[in-house]
């Protein structure tokens, strides 16, 4: 059984358009996080929900929305994609504020086209 | 706000050889210190953790991590590497983002290289 399911795994778009990635988590966890991964691997956090509640919105566009409609699910959506949207974006969770750390999901990789 | 340092972007050691990949830290308060590994095209997978206790670590694939507070490092360590052990590695720190709730700061990765 995987921890935290991400999907799509990959996505290639054209600009201007709007998508979505899923993510869900059976670990019984009660935060959840996106991380974006840029061509240089540099992770940056993106947003952070607990318990369906937006607790971490860091300076990113609001083109970038997130949803939580319960615990174990984040997904993200974004729209009119740019080309620098491109990068690999990571969903993770994890008990509380993290303390034991994060489960990482395996990765959306999109592309912008 | 909390910091990690990596100076290496790439660390290059022959199979069977110890293997040592450095990260330094600044963080305000006890640190919570983590490492994780990214396998190509694959998710980032926990290595070990740092949150008190024995300055030695031990963790997954027998990999350790030695925390000196007074050096503010965390460095990653292995005996005896292995050509399957090519990857890379990120160094995380647990501290107050600017809303007050903590996250992970990650450090900028360094590249692995085992040769046979």
């Amino acid at each position: 059984d995987t921890a935290v399911s991400q999907t799509p795994k990959y996505l290639v778009t054209q600009m201007g358009n709007d998508k979505s990635i899923k993510c869900e988590q059976n670990l019984g966890h009660d935060t959840m996080y996106w991380y974006k991964q840029d061509s240089k691997k540099f992770l940056k956090i993106m947003f952070s929900y607990n318990n369906k509640e937006l607790i971490i919105n860091e300076t990113v566009p609001n083109r970038f929305s997130p949803k939580s409609p319960d615990k174990a699910h984040l997904n993200l959506h974004i729209n009119s994609l740019e080309l620098g949207d491109s990068a690999v974006y990571f969903c993770a969770s994890s008990y509380g504020q993290g303390a034991r750390g994060y489960t990482f999901g395996s990765g959306t990789r999109l592309t912008v086209v | 706000a909390q910091s990690v340092a990596q100076p290496e972007d790439q660390v290059n050691v022959a199979e069977g050889n110890p293997l040592t990949v450095k990260c330094t830290y600044s963080v305000s308060g006890n640190p919570y210190l983590f490492w994780y590994v990214q396998y190509p095209n694959r998710g980032l997978q926990f290595l070990l953790k740092y949150i008190t206790g024995d300055n030695l670590v031990k963790g997954s694939y027998g990999f350790e991590a030695e925390f000196n507070k007074s050096q503010t490092s965390f460095h990653l360590k292995k005996p005896s590497a292995l050509v399957s052990d090519s990857a890379l590695y990120f160094c995380a720190v647990r501290g107050p983002g600017g809303s007050g709730y903590s996250t992970l700061t990650f450090g900028k990765g360094t590249m692995l290289l085992v040769s046979p």
